[in-house]
């Protein structure tokens, strides 16, 4: 059973691009979490995502930044106009369906994204 | 909101020295919590899932406790040894993780 799958693992952009990091969850999770890790500081929850709908997004940046989930397909988070800013290790994890809620979180190895 | 914080913020021992790692937490009202390891430049391992019913959760050398009621987990690592180094996080969940800011360890050999 493959775990959690990110691609591209770096990605470098200009100033002004957009960033597209994508996520496919373990088999049989339907549960999308992403996170971001800015230099120097902690993990932070962005966005929390189940197919084809968006259940929590208020770690989201109010403007740039989208997510989806699709019914087939991985899971997109999308940043537009990237600025230095964005600069940051992020991280998908997924879970199961949650029967009963918490369920354990597994960790994809991140995207780092580079704003030159 | 939940907050979480782990101290120390950084940890050198010598080799074979037991680690002992805080991680406390604003909201008992938990369901879980969670041990990660991360490598410089990687992505999270998870070491541990104790839940909220129980006081301990061993692997290996690993032994994680939790005290809901103070609003504590710490995890112990016997026999410390240089693979060992990494940054440490706790995390606990209202279905998305509050993560601590990490216990760097460096184990010297």
């Amino acid at each position: 059973n493959a775990g959690v799958m990110q691609n591209p693992r770096h990605l470098v952009r200009r100033r002004g691009q957009e960033a597209r990091l994508r996520c496919s969850p373990m088999k049989g999770h339907s549960h999308v979490y992403w996170y971001r890790q800015l230099p120097e500081e902690g993990l932070k929850f962005m966005v929390y995502l189940q197919k084809e709908n968006i259940i929590d997004e208020s770690g989201m940046p109010k403007e740039r930044f989208s997510a989806e989930f699709p019914k087939e397909g991985p899971s997109i988070l999308r940043i537009q106009q990237v600025v230095r800013g964005d600069s940051a290790a992020y991280f998908c994890a997924s879970s199961p369906a949650q029967g009963q809620s918490y369920n354990e979180q597994f960790f994809g190895p991140g995207t780092r994204l580079t704003v030159l | 909101k939940q907050e979480v914080t782990q101290i120390p913020a950084a940890l050198s021992v010598p080799e074979g020295e037991n680690l002992v790692l805080n991680c406390s937490f604003t909201d008992s009202a938990i369901y879980n919590l969670q041990w990660f390891r991360q490598d410089p430049g990687k992505g999270l391992t998870s070491l541990l899932l104790i839940q909220s019913s129980q006081r301990e959760q061993t692997s290996g050398r690993l032994n994680a406790s939790l005290d809901k009621s103070s609003g504590r987990s710490t995890l112990y690592i016997a026999a410390s040894q240089p693979g060992d180094s990494a940054t440490y996080l706790c995390a606990v969940p209202d279905y998305k993780l509050s993560f601590g800011a990490g216990t760097t360890v460096t184990v010297r050999a």
